[in-house]
């Protein structure tokens, strides 16, 4: 595609539901990121795919998080039972290779509430 | 740790001003430091980038220079424009390598020109 897509735009879930997000990288594009921006932050490393491994998940701050890549492509962010602090933009981002610095391309986030 | 401090916003500026927002860092080694920007529904997108001491990034008439004596990477440009109005983020990789390691951001400086 064009650009890093993210799905849904925006998630309202009760306290205590489990939420998908959904990230589309760039076509071709091996490594993946997931970001999480609180409000008024700078966005903070959640963890990071080179194809279709995980390679670091340091960022992700309690097992009820879990990311997946399980075809080298698209990405899903699972949050179990989620609290209220989960609340915060989760940005997706991709880049073309796994060696040397490349430019990371973000998706426009998924904003997720919970009440 | 690492860790990026930046100039706290909101700055409003007058079209055709000089523009400076100051960033300054705490990494071991030596890392590449970015500027990113964020405009008003759209993803981060990589503004200009340093990768080691006296290099100076250009782009869109933004400077920065990477200034490793004062840990510093401020942001000028010497005229702004209304299209500049976005929020910005300082961000460095830990890396000298390049490697696809996680980056840490500041916390975001919103900018608004007025015409």
């Amino acid at each position: 595609g064009a650009g890093v897509s993210q799905s849904p735009r925006y998630k309202v879930a009760k306290r205590g539901q489990d939420v998908a997000l959904r990230c589309d990288p760039i076509s071709g594009h091996v490594s993946l990121f997931w970001y999480q921006q609180a409000l008024g932050q700078g966005p903070e490393f959640l963890t990071y795919f080179q194809n279709e491994a995980q390679l670091d998940k340091s960022g992700l701050p309690s097992d009820r998080f879990f990311a997946e890549r399980p075809e080298g492509s698209v990405s899903t962010l699972k949050i179990q039972r989620t609290q209220q602090e989960d609340s915060a933009v989760y940005l997706c981002a991709s880049s073309l290779g796994s060696q040397g610095y490349e430019k990371l391309f973000f998706g426009s986030g998924t904003q997720l509430s919970v009440l | 740790g690492n860790s990026v401090t930046q100039m706290e916003g909101p700055v409003t500026l007058s079209e055709e001003a000089f523009l400076t927002i100051n960033c300054t860092y705490t990494a071991t080694g030596y890392p590449s430091l970015f500027w990113y920007v964020q405009y008003p529904g759209e993803g981060l997108q990589l503004l200009l980038k340093a990768t080691k001491a006296d290099d100076k990034g250009s782009n869109k008439g933004f400077e920065a220079t990477y200034r490793k004596e004062t840990t510093s990477f401020h942001l000028e440009k010497g005229s702004v424009q209304v299209s500049d109005s976005a929020v910005y983020f300082c961000a460095l990789n830990p890396s000298s390598n390049f490697g696809n390691e996680k980056l840490t951001f500041g916390t975001g400086t919103r900018l608004t020109i007025i015409p």
